[in-house]
């Protein structure tokens, strides 16, 4: 079945580093969406991307969808400690209505 | 306040008990979703509906069941066949069930059973 991949598990940086996170699937997917859960929270949409190749920015937050649409990044410019968190990408495929979560990273930011 | 609502936050059970998780959302979304996150990992999907009446089994659906009589919710049980059930549950629903559209997140059940 359809695999969705997240790496790195966990990172920690100091804060005013910047991190990425890389999401890779098993299958050629229609859109991705990504979400960010704090500790002890529930995830919360951050963004979706559709194209091949797209590339959106949110302050300092940018997220990629691959050529191939198979994979994605979400890189963060200067981390604060309010980035601290879980970061997931969720990815559907064609003719489908569910989204399969990546595993997650979990980013500590150290100030 | 528009949102979506899981309760209890906290639920524990013995084992071999049924137990029902309440959601509900008043979004007036078509799709709503069940997962299950274990610590440390991702979500993994339950059960997911796109219209009332109607619901198809996700990645993990041996042990529990769900009912989609009302729009607004979508409630599931954790049945005795669940072989492993402690864990967090979170509840999702968004506008569309054609996967366009964001899913907005419940705050969670925690389930532990003992």
């Amino acid at each position: 079945g359809q695999q969705v991949m997240q790496i790195p598990q966990y990172q920690h940086v100091q804060e005013g580093e910047d991190f990425t996170t890389y999401c890779n699937s098993s299958t050629t997917l229609s859109n991705i969406q990504w979400y960010k859960q704090r500790p002890g929270g529930h995830p919360v949409f951050l963004i979706q991307l559709v194209k091949s190749g797209e590339v959106k920015k949110q302050k300092r937050l940018t997220f990629q969808f691959g050529e191939a649409k198979k994979n994605s990044s979400l890189h963060i410019t200067a981390t604060q400690t309010t980035d601290v968190g879980t970061y997931f990408c969720a990815g559907r495929t064609s003719g489908t209505y569910k989204y399969i979560f990546g595993t997650g990273t979990r980013l500590k930011v150290l100030a | 306040d528009g949102g979506i609502t899981q309760s209890p936050k906290y639920l524990f059970r013995k084992e071999g008990q049924n137990v029902t998780l309440s959601c509900e959302q008043n979004l007036n979304h078509d799709a709503m979703y069940w997962y299950r996150q274990d610590p440390g990992q991702g979500l993994r999907l339950i059960y997911y509906s796109q219209i009332v009446n109607d619901f198809q089994k996700g990645d993990i659906a041996e042990g529990y069941s769900v009912s989609r009589e009302k729009k607004e919710s979508f409630p599931l049980t954790v049945t005795s066949a669940q072989k492993n059930p402690t864990a967090f549950y979170l509840c999702a629903s968004s506008s569309s069930g054609t996967g366009g559209a964001e899913a907005f997140f419940g705050q969670g059940t925690r389930l532990t059973v003992v």
